[in-house]
């Protein structure tokens, strides 16, 4: 099984809002990311959790806030988004470690920022 | 920084027939890992075929193949036998050797969309 899940499917907000993004897997994994997709473009990484450890994408804004409550659990906390941010939000897994790391992909979040 | 260039915006391809779809990448590392990856408009992003640059056996699976050339960094994608289901845009990407952090992301080129002639 190399199920990831992604929710909610669409997310519609305002730029005062608080809203989360989840992502889930239940294959083991102990490396997880999220990326952006601007449409028509390649995804962009912003954030990796690799054994619980955070490396941030330093050109990603503040506003974007990345938590991992367990190793199988990925989340994206987004706070006063601008329009800009409308995106493909994907969030992906691998293995981790020093090997053939395959990641694999959830369907995504498509965002919307009015 | 690694680069990966896909040179080929759109490819045009009559069902049954055989499509190659080019990429090239920069690194100055000796030890990484190279993947195709197919987005179709559902959006799932779905692993094609990967390749270690330590091996040089140029990967296979069912009617995909690759051409890796490591010297000439590039990494080429063959479909055999072309379908409708083959319609897609289809990514190259690059990862690193492991670092337990950032690097272990992808890097992806722009894309080459795929379309099936009936």
């Amino acid at each position: 099984d190399t199920e990831v899940t992604q929710t909610p499917k669409h997310l519609v907000m305002g730029m005062t809002n608080k809203k989360s993004l989840k992502c889930e897997q239940h294959m083991g994994h102990r490396a997880m990311y999220w990326y952006k997709q601007k449409a028509k473009k390649p995804p962009e990484l912003m954030f990796v959790y690799s054994y619980e450890k955070l490396s941030i994408n330093e050109s990603v804004p503040s506003r974007f806030s990345p938590e991992c409550p367990n190793s199988s659990l990925l989340n994206l906390h987004l706070h006063a988004l601008q329009p800009e941010d409308s995106a493909l939000y994907l969030c992906a897994s691998s293995r981790g470690g020093l090997v053939l790391d395959t990641q694999y992909f959830g369907p995504g979040t498509r965002l919307t920022v009015l | 920084a690694q680069t990966v260039t896909q040179s080929q915006p759109e490819m045009s391809v009559q069902e049954a027939e055989t499509v190659t779809l080019s990429c090239t990448y920069d690194t100055s590392e000796s030890d990484y890992y190279l993947f195709w990856y197919k987005q179709p408009p559902s959006r799932q992003m779905i692993l094609v075929i990967r390749q270690e640059a330590y091996k040089q056996q140029n990967a296979t699976e069912n009617r995909f193949s690759v051409n890796f050339q490591k010297a000439a960094k590039s990494f080429s994608l063959k479909i055999s036998d072309s379908q409708l289901g083959d319609a897609a845009m289809y990514f190259c990407a690059y990862r690193g050797p492991y670092s337990g952090g950032g690097a272990d992301g992808l890097t992806f080129g722009k894309g080459t969309h795929l379309i099936i002639q009936p």
